[in-house]
C-alpha cells in the first residue's frame, strides 16, 4: 500500500524561526509531489509543486526539496509569521496514474507571537 | 470561474438517504478529481475525470458511490443509502491537464444522521 508520513505530527515555534516540515513516501516512481496548506474548516491551497524531474522549487519564504531515491521531501518556510498558522500536506501522484493524489496526514504548524 | 465552488458546503441528511454533490472546477480545466477527508486525517481519493470519462474510480468505497461528469465541466456525486460512517468533508479539485497543480474547492461538509 503507498504510503506517506508525515513528521512532526504537530509543531509550535515562536514568530521568526526557521522550520523544515518532512514528508516520507513509499513510491519511489512518483509523476510530482504537492505541498498545500489547509486553513481550519477550509479546501486546500497548493504551495509548490516538484515535478519528479525537479529537485527542489521555491516561492517566496518556502522551499520544497524532493529526493526521490530516499523517498523524501521536505518544506522548509523561513522568518515564520503567525499567518503561517496551518495544516501542512503533502501528497505525491504515483507514475502510473498521476491524476491520483496520495495525501500525508498533515503537520499543524502554530506560529505564536 | 474564478475557482473551485462546490455546493452546498454543509448538508445534514438521515442515514439511508441519497445525496448529491456539485462541483463546478474553474473553466477550461479538463481533469477534475474528488477526495473525502474526514477529521484529523489527509484527503483520500475517490475518482478523477478527465473530460467526461472517469480515468480513474479505483477510490470509490463501494457501489453506493457514484459520480457523472457529463459534459465535461460541472460534476455530480452521488451518494445512495447514506451511513453514518459517510459523514466527512467531500473536496473536489481542478487542474488544467491532469498533470499540472490542482486548485481544491472548499468542500461540502456531510453529516449523516
Amino acid at each position: 500500500k503507498q504510503e506517506v508520513t508525515q513528521i512532526p505530527a504537530a509543531l509550535s515555534v515562536p514568530e521568526g524561526e526557521n522550520l523544515v516540515l518532512n514528508c516520507s513516501f513509499t513510491d519511489s516512481a512518483i509523476y510530482n509531489l504537492q505541498w498545500f496548506r489547509q486553513d481550519p474548516g477550509k479546501g486546500l491551497t497548493s504551495l509548490l509543486l516538484i515535478q519528479s524531474s525537479q529537485r527542489e522549487q521555491t516561492s517566496g519564504r518556502l522551499n520544497a526539496s524532493l529526493d526521490k531515491s530516499s523517498g523524501r521531501s521536505t518544506l522548509y518556510i523561513a522568518a515564520s509569521q503567525p499567518g503561517d498558522s496551518a495544516t501542512y500536506l503533502c501528497a505525491y501522484a504515483g507514475g502510473t496514474s498521476y491524476g491520483k493524489l496520495t495525501f500525508g496526514q498533515g503537520t499543524i504548524l502554530t506560529v505564536h507571537p | 470561474g474564478a475557482g473551485v465552488s462546490q455546493t452546498p458546503s454543509n448538508k445534514v441528511t438521515e442515514k439511508g438517504k441519497y445525496v448529491e454533490l456539485r462541483c463546478d472546477p474553474i473553466s477550461g480545466h479538463t481533469a477534475l478529481y474528488w477526495y473525502r477527508q474526514s477529521l484529523g486525517q489527509g484527503p483520500e481519493f475517490l475518482i478523477y475525470f478527465q473530460g467526461t470519462g472517469a480515468a480513474d474510480d479505483s477510490g470509490l468505497p463501494n457501489d453506493r458511490f457514484f459520480a457523472v461528469r457529463p459534459e465535461g465541466s460541472v460534476s455530480t456525486l452521488k451518494i445512495q443509502r447514506t451511513e453514518r460512517g459517510d459523514s466527512a468533508v467531500y473536496l473536489c479539485a481542478s487542474s488544467l491537464t491532469g498533470s499540472d497543480g490542482y486548485t481544491f474547492g472548499s468542500g461540502t461538509r456531510l453529516t449523516v444522521v
